[in-house]
């Protein structure tokens, strides 16, 4: 069975700090690490990683994959309050006919941002 | 481009009527699935379809059906509610050659007495 453990559950800190977040997981066929954001509506989508080592950035948040420890980070630098929410990381695993079975998700992590 | 739309919004039930959870997406991905979300849980995988006319089962299937017709909708039928299915759900698209990840709907927030 699949299985994604997000680390921590939940973390406050102070506008400007940086922020860590973790995702381990266990998959068969591993095909693609996914990060998204939600803020009580849809996911919104962030990063997909299908490579060790390669660091994808998109203005103050990074992340990176590591495929022989099984884990990913997901890094926030110079948080602001709008970066307040719930953060979920997803495996996805590679269908027998080569496509995808579907995302199999952590619990997430639940992160404010204090002003 | 509206990108994946679902209906209705909000939807409460009684306990043993069925119902049809809409989803469209104008994106003409090949790639869609359902996934129910409650507290403390996370996002759980129902049901997935690969392409018009094959589906498969996710995690928590029972108690769900879907059928896929046409590349653009996915319909989620519950067939008898019962209150353990009171949950938001969520429909998405992807393309898996895309390296973009998977587009998800705005949720049905279902709430079963």
């Amino acid at each position: 069975e699949d299985k994604v453990v997000q680390s921590p559950l939940s973390l406050v800190v102070h506008e400007g700090d940086t922020v860590t977040l973790n995702c381990s997981y266990e998959v068969t066929n591993f095909r693609s690490l996914l990060w998204y954001k939600q803020e009580k509506k849809a996911p919104t989508f962030l990063f997909m990683l299908t490579s060790s080592g390669i660091e994808k950035k998109s203005g103050r948040l990074s992340s990176i994959l590591d495929k022989k420890e099984l884990f990913s980070i997901l890094n926030i630098t110079a948080t602001q309050t709008g970066d307040s929410a719930v953060y979920l990381c997803a495996v996805e695993a590679a269908y027998s006919g080569g496509g995808a079975d579907g995302l199999t998700f952590g619990k997430g992590t639940h992160l404010i941002i204090q002003p | 481009n509206a990108g994946v739309t679902q209906t209705p919004k909000f939807q409460v039930l009684k306990t043993g009527q069925s119902m049809t959870l809409q989803c469209a997406q104008d994106m003409n991905h090949e790639y869609m699935s359902w996934y129910r979300q409650d507290p403390g849980m996370g996002l759980r995988l129902i049901h997935y379809s690969v392409g018009a006319g094959i589906t498969d089962q996710g995690e928590v299937p029972n108690g769900y059906n879907v059928s896929r017709s046409t590349t653009e909708d996915f319909p989620l039928r519950l067939l008898s509610a019962a209150p353990s299915q009171t949950s938001v759900y969520f429909c998405a698209s992807s393309d898996p050659t895309g390296g973009y990840g998977y587009t998800f709907g705005s949720g049905t927030r279902l709430t079963v007495v």
